[in-house]
């Protein structure tokens, strides 16, 4: 069973427009999240990640939050821009080490549109 | 600039045919992770090393073997392949702990 669920599926957006991923997960115990951005044809990259309970993090125009009691997380984007086209991936690590496993959702994928 | 490597990107194999996917760092991680992305669904670990010949079996580790005899050098065999395992395979290495791991641009597979 999926641990780790990502909706939506994916989503179109006009360019400088906001949007809102979403993760849903139901991995225990839960580490870290980290969100990574995969452009078409390229490996991932990370965002950001969060740690703590109602974590919160910022950077640039992307932001995201993570409730643990809820085990929910959001990744913001602000006034998208066409290089935002990607899929973004949702990664919940079980352990803060190499011995942890990361537990990856399927991906948002998302096409901004001029 | 820190850097994961793969070879070949792109490669077509018939099925039974033996497959070598390599995959190189420059940062010297130790631990190392090959992965394979099918559509719709999220990355699935099939093995990781976490020094040179101190491997590990991932989540779906049948049909494939690894070698590590270098830390900066990870490779991913497919002993007579088969269709099923037509995808795309990424390489990755982490320095430790919470940090990132650092992702490979991976290697499509084609298995006819």
């Amino acid at each position: 069973k999926t641990q780790v669920e990502q909706s939506p599926q994916s989503l179109v957006v006009r360019q400088g427009e906001n949007c809102v991923l979403q993760c849903n997960y139901s991995v225990t115990p839960d580490n870290h999240l980290r969100w990574f951005k995969q452009d078409t044809g390229k490996g991932l990259v990370s965002l950001t990640v969060l740690v703590h309970e109602n974590d919160k993090t910022s950077n640039g125009r992307y932001s995201a939050t993570l409730d643990k009691d809820a085990k929910h997380s959001t990744l913001h984007i602000t006034a998208t821009l066409l290089d935002d086209t990607a899929t973004y991936i949702c990664v919940v690590g079980d352990r803060g080490s190499a011995l942890g496993r990361l537990h990856f959702g399927a991906g948002t994928q998302l096409i901004v549109i001029p | 600039d820190m850097k994961v490597t793969q070879m070949p990107r792109y490669l077509i194999k018939r099925m039974g045919e033996n497959v070598l996917l390599e995959c190189g760092q420059d940062m010297s991680h130790e631990t190392m992770y090959w992965y394979r992305q099918d559509p719709g669904l999220g990355l699935q670990l099939i093995y990781i090393s976490y020094d040179v010949d101190s491997n590990s079996e991932g989540d779906i580790p049948k049909g494939y073997r690894v070698s590590r005899k270098k830390r900066e050098h990870f490779s991913l065999i497919l002993d007579s392949a088969k269709t099923n395992q037509t995808s795309v395979y990424f390489c990755a290495s982490i320095r430790g702990a919470q940090d990132t791991q650092y992702f490979g641009p991976g290697t499509r597979l084609l298995v006819l």
